[in-house]
């Protein structure tokens, strides 16, 4: 069965500390990988995609692919309060479908 | 704010009733997939619809179906509703066959009594 696994936390953080969200994904075959935000009682909103090995930057995010681990991470620099939010990791298998992990708690603290 | 909507935005409906979800996909969008979340769990794949055709499907039973009409909105189906039931309905448009990501509406709160 196709797995996207993820901590459930909660995580904990300092207000301007570096948020560390981790996520393993089962089929080799997926091609794309997005991380999601969703604050309480709202829709999840896309934050970053990544399809190539290596990193990619979006001014306080940056997103990690391991392809060949089937990892994928997300860092928060410089986390805010209002960052404090559950995220979501999502995975694009072969046929279009995209699976989502449980989610991560993420909670920043002033 | 994306270009997805979704109707209603709450219901309350009791055990053994029927209820139909709507969704509206962004302009361009061609693929809608529809994703039941329960609280505190991540979202789960029901099924998607491309060109008006179920396009793989989730480990849900039939009494969960599905509609495409050909400007691409949706409507989701639930039949002998159950206490389990009770979740957000998320449905989510994009563009099949390409890198493109998909894009949530707002949800729709299901409540079964």
């Amino acid at each position: 069965q196709k797995e996207v696994e993820q901590n459930s936390g909660p995580l904990s953080v300092p207000e301007g500390a570096i948020a560390s969200l981790n996520c393993t994904y089962s089929d080799r075959g997926s091609q794309s990988f997005f991380w999601y935000r969703q604050y309480s009682g709202k829709s999840p909103e896309l934050i970053m995609f990544i399809y190539s090995n290596g990193d990619k930057e979006d001014g306080r995010f940056t997103a990690q692919l391991n392809k060949a681990s089937q990892y994928v991470s997300l860092l928060i620099r410089d986390s805010q309060p209002s960052d404090s939010a559950t995220y979501l990791c999502a995975v694009k298998d072969p046929h279009d479908k995209v699976i989502f992990g449980p989610g991560t708690s993420l909670s920043v603290i002033p | 704010e994306t270009g997805v909507t979704q109707s209603p935005t709450h219901l309350i409906k009791t055990r053994g009733q029927q209820v139909t979800l709507r969704c509206s996909s962004q302009s361009g969008h061609n693929t809608v997939s529809w994703y039941q979340q329960a609280l505190g769990q991540g979202p789960q794949f029901i099924f998607q619809y491309y060109r008006e055709e179920e396009n793989g499907r989730g480990n849900f039973p039939p009494r969960f179906s599905g509609l495409q009409f050909p400007n691409y909105s949706s409507e989701l189906n639930v039949n002998a509703l159950e206490l389990d039931d009770s979740a957000l309905y998320l449905c989510a448009s994009s563009l099949a066959g390409g890198w493109l990501e998909q894009f949530f509406g707002p949800g729709t709160r299901l409540t079964v009594l």
